[in-house]
């Protein structure tokens, strides 16, 4: 079973904090992805990656960036947190393209707070 | 811009009862959909998809269907169990979009004993 741990579950920092979120997967996947989830909006796509050290901008990337340094693990950082970035964030990860459409592996989610 | 739209926030069905949840998408170039669960706490897991040269996917109690003139997709849940409580997104990708999803604002289904 494909596993991705997000470091925390939940979060709580202070406005104009640095914050950073952590992804592992276990399953080798060259895809990885941060979505935020917020009521009636959905999940909206921050960034993804499809290799090491590559990063590309989803739909609502403003305030945020990326890290891919190895494979397995995907860091999302909140520049200076404001209190528009309190929100359930999800980490996710699948196969390279090449293997058809593979359904996106979530974790838990990270419930961040803003204050 | 919401390229895919879930109209109903929250449907309630009695046990037992068959579940329709509906999703419309604006995109003609999506050509594969998908219908995630998530219960409160959790990440979203993957339940059904399908492609877009089919107008029909079963998988045990769930089915989803297609109809790409109406640019509207279904997915039926008989019979409805209290497990099956959750929040329900629809996604779709395209193949120029590659492995990005594009999600729906979810409906929260409630089973009722």
């Amino acid at each position: 079973d494909v596993k991705v741990t997000q470091s925390s579950r939940y979060l709580v920092k202070r406005t104009g904090e640095k914050v950073f979120l952590e992804c592992v997967q276990d399953m080798d996947h060259e895809n990885m992805f941060w979505y935020r989830q917020d009521p009636g909006l959905g999940l909206r796509l921050i960034y993804f990656s499809y290799d090491v050290k590559m990063k590309e901008k989803g739909d609502i990337p403003e305030g945020y960036s990326v890290s891919r340094e190895k494979k397995e693990r995907f860091s999302l950082i909140l520049e200076s947190a404001s209190t528009n970035q309190t929100s359930m964030y999800l980490c996710a990860s699948s196969p390279s393209p090449g293997t058809g459409n593979s359904p996106l592996h979530f974790g838990y989610g990270t419930r961040l707070t803003v204050t | 811009d919401q390229q895919v739209k879930q109209n109903s926030p929250s449907l309630s069905v009695q046990e037992g009862r068959i579940s329709i949840l509906n999703c419309d998408y604006t995109n003609s170039m999506f050509d594969y959909f998908l219908w995630y669960k998530k219960y409160p706490a959790e990440g979203p897991t993957f339940l059904i998809s399908i492609s877009s040269i089919k107008d029909k996917n079963e998988d045990g109690r769930f089915t989803v269907f297609l109809n790409k003139s109406a640019k509207h997709l279904s997915l039926h849940i008989v019979p409805s169990q209290p497990g099956d409580s959750a929040v329900y997104f629809c996604a779709a990708s395209s193949i120029q979009g590659a492995q990005k999803l594009v999600f729906g604002q979810g409906t929260r289904l409630t089973i009722n004993p």
